[in-house]
Formats: C-alpha cells, sequence, structure tokens
C-alpha cells in the first residue's frame, strides 16, 4: 500500500495568498485526520473527517482555514488568506473502523506532512 | 479535561544504553494511550497503544511501555539503544469525548556512538 499521500511536500508563498494543501487517504479508510505541527504548540488536530463528514472541527484556527472531503479518497485543507503564523507542518492521517475513529483501536496512520512557509 | 505531560523535551543517551522516555496523562477516565515516533521529514509512526488489556504492552523495534493507574504514567523504554532510535517520540492519549488524539510536547531522542 502506498499509504498516506500528501502534496505538495513543501510550499512556500507569500502572506495574503491561498494554499491548498491536499491528501489521500489509504485506500478503503474511512476516516481522516488533519493535524498542524509547529514548534509552540506540538501537534493539534484541526479537523477530522468521518465518510467523507466533518465530524469535529473545533481545532480549526479560524475562518480562513476550510477543510472539504469530497470524496473517500481525497481531501482538502485550505487557507485564505494565509499569514507567517500559519507556518507549520500539516499532516494528514487517515484510520479504518466502524466508529469513524471514535474508538482508538483505530490506528491512526500518518502521511509525510506538508511544510508551508508563509512570508 | 485529558491531557499528557512529556518530561524533558530532550533526552541524549549512549549506544546501547537503557532508553526511558516519560509520559505522564491526567485522565478521569481509564485512558487510552499511545507512543508514535517520527524520524526526521517523516510523519508519525505507532510505536505501540494501551487500551486496557495487559499493562506491559511491546511495540515495535523492541520498545515497551507499562501502563502504571498509580502513577498515572506510561513510559516509554528500551534496553539498549540504537543510533537509528535518533527521533521524536511522542506520547498520545485518547480524548473519549470526540475521538480525539491528544499529544504531548515530544521528546528528542538522541544517541550518541
Amino acid at each position: 500500500d502506498a499509504g498516506v499521500i500528501q502534496s505538495p511536500r513543501h510550499e512556500v508563498t507569500e502572506m495574503g495568498q491561498e494554499v491548498t494543501l491536499r491528501c489521500k487517504p489509504i485506500s478503503g479508510h474511512n476516516s481522516l485526520f488533519w493535524y498542524r505541527q509547529t514548534m509552540m504548540r506540538g501537534l493539534e488536530l484541526l479537523i477530522y473527517f468521518n465518510n467523507n463528514v466533518p465530524i469535529d472541527d473545533s481545532g480549526m484556527p479560524e475562518d480562513r482555514f476550510s477543510a472539504k472531503m469530497p470524496n473517500a479518497s481525497f481531501s482538502t485543507l485550505k487557507i485564505q488568506p494565509s499569514e507567517p503564523r500559519d507556518s507549520a507542518v500539516y499532516f494528514c492521517a487517515s484510520s479504518l473502523g466502524t466508529s469513524g475513529g471514535l474508538y482508538p483501536q483505530e490506528t491512526q496512520y500518518f502521511g509525510p506532512g506538508t511544510r508551508l512557509l508563509v512570508l | 479535561a485529558q491531557s499528557v505531560t512529556q518530561l524533558g523535551s530532550h533526552v541524549s543517551v549512549s549506544e546501547g544504553a537503557l532508553v526511558l522516555l516519560r509520559c505522564n496523562y491526567s485522565s478521569s477516565v481509564p485512558p487510552y494511550l499511545f507512543w508514535y515516533v517520527q524520524y526526521p521529514n517523516q510523519g508519525l509512526q505507532l510505536l505501540l497503544k494501551y487500551t486496557s488489556a495487559a499493562t506491559l504492552v511491546k511495540g515495535i523495534n523492541g520498545f515497551e511501555a507499562e501502563f502504571k493507574k498509580s502513577e498515572t504514567s506510561f513510559h516509554l523504554t528500551k534496553p539498549s539503544a540504537h543510533m537509528s532510535d535518533a527521533a521524536e517520540y511522542f506520547c498520545a492519549v485518547w480524548y473519549n469525548q470526540g475521538g480525539k488524539l491528544i499529544f504531548g510536547q515530544g521528546t528528542e531522542l538522541s544517541v550518541k556512538p
């Protein structure tokens, strides 16, 4: 299996620009998670989906952030407009389970991350 | 609220020495606990998890962790460090209300020759 695929791996943009991060979960997985990792705040859950439906987006920092999952094999995280404080590594993870990630037995598999730098 | 604290942001050991990475949790209910490893420029990989079965959990790469309820701890150990163990290690607790993993701040492990 190819694992979780994220693109791009690196993104450098200027403040005010729109940024779109992409994720392809492991085939057959029904839950998808977006995380952000920074030195100051560590690893934070932004949002997660089960069967393409957003379950909890309480971690999304503000309205500039939005996430979609139009089908079982693709998700996007969009930042518009981007700001320097959005600079971080963004991880996507997926899992398989009947509860949609609500049971801890459902291991999350992480992608390699997208390293975002907003100038 | 559930939280997890990792003691020591950086640990350095010699090759062949014991590895001990500390993790304490706070939880009002029996927790589910995890250790993840992150190698440079890579995503997180599950090392092991505790889900209320045996208190001593064995994971990949020779790591193990022991759940101690009385100490609210879930420390990660490995008897003999290898150079390839150099990475960042994250302890995480499962947050029942909402199905979330709450991660600690991470501990960077360095292994000296």
